[in-house]
């Protein structure tokens, strides 16, 4: 199958401090992204969905100017917390779907462990 | 709204146990189902999946009936392994229209942990 992958795949930061995290689809063209999040033993909840070169749609009670997602390219979509403070720490993942192209389903990276003391 | 409901975990079971994760979801229309797996320290892997009613998906020898009467896509598996340890994840998907846009999304439900014991 296809391989997403993130970067970094762990962060640790400073209160106020803004934190970028890298999404990229390996071998394929990612039509849709997906940004989660996930807390410790909890279910992935949706942060937003991007389309390549769209603004990106966020769920409801998600601040879209606290978190930054950009999907400048068809393998490349970044996240970026503003700001960040303790509550925001937190398992998150992205996902690339193809949207009927090859695949047609949705792969997900590996996760990135966001810690802000 | 549309939900996922999974059977509360966590679930330890000895090796060769037969493992049902229970699963049942709300939503309009008929959606995608989904199974994913989460081994320790790495990303969700897609297991199973069927796109209609009556549907089975199976794969590693788990499988999973779509059975639109009761809302239900439970996962089984006849004996399981050490290597089955993980956290399973039922999902939906379903693409729909609003306001004119077309759109996707995979909802999970909450995710049961797995222990499996030699």
């Amino acid at each position: 199958g296809a391989v997403v992958s993130q970067h970094p795949s762990w962060v640790i930061c400073k209160s106020g401090t803004s934190v970028k995290i890298e999404c990229r689809s390996l071998d394929f063209q990612a039509t849709t992204m997906f940004w989660y999040r996930q807390f410790p033993k909890q279910s992935l909840m949706l942060m937003a969905t991007s389309n390549e070169g769209s603004k990106a749609t966020y769920e409801q009670g998600v601040e879209k100017d606290k978190f930054l997602i950009n999907h400048a390219s068809l393998t490349l979509s970044t996240l970026t917390v503003t700001s960040a403070h303790p509550e925001d720490s937190s398992f998150y993942i992205c996902s690339a779907r193809d949207g009927g192209g090859i695949y047609n389903e949705q792969f997900f990276g590996p996760g990135t462990r966001l810690t802000v003391l | 709204g549309d939900s996922v409901t999974q059977m509360e975990g966590p679930v330890t079971l000895s090796e060769e146990a037969f493992l049902t994760i229970n699963c049942t979801y709300t939503a309009t229309g008929y959606p995608s189902l989904f199974w994913y797996v989460q081994y320790p320290g790495e990303g969700l892997q897609l297991l199973l999946k069927a796109t209609k009613a009556d549907d089975k998906g199976s794969n590693k020898g788990f499988e999973a009936t779509y059975r639109k009467e009761t809302t239900s896509f439970h996962l089984e598996k006849g004996s399981v392994q050490v290597s089955d340890s993980a956290v399973y994840f039922c999902a939906h998907w379903f693409e729909g229209r609003a306001g004119g846009t077309s759109y996707g999304k995979l909802t999970f439900g909450q995710g049961t942990i797995l222990t499996v014991h030699p």
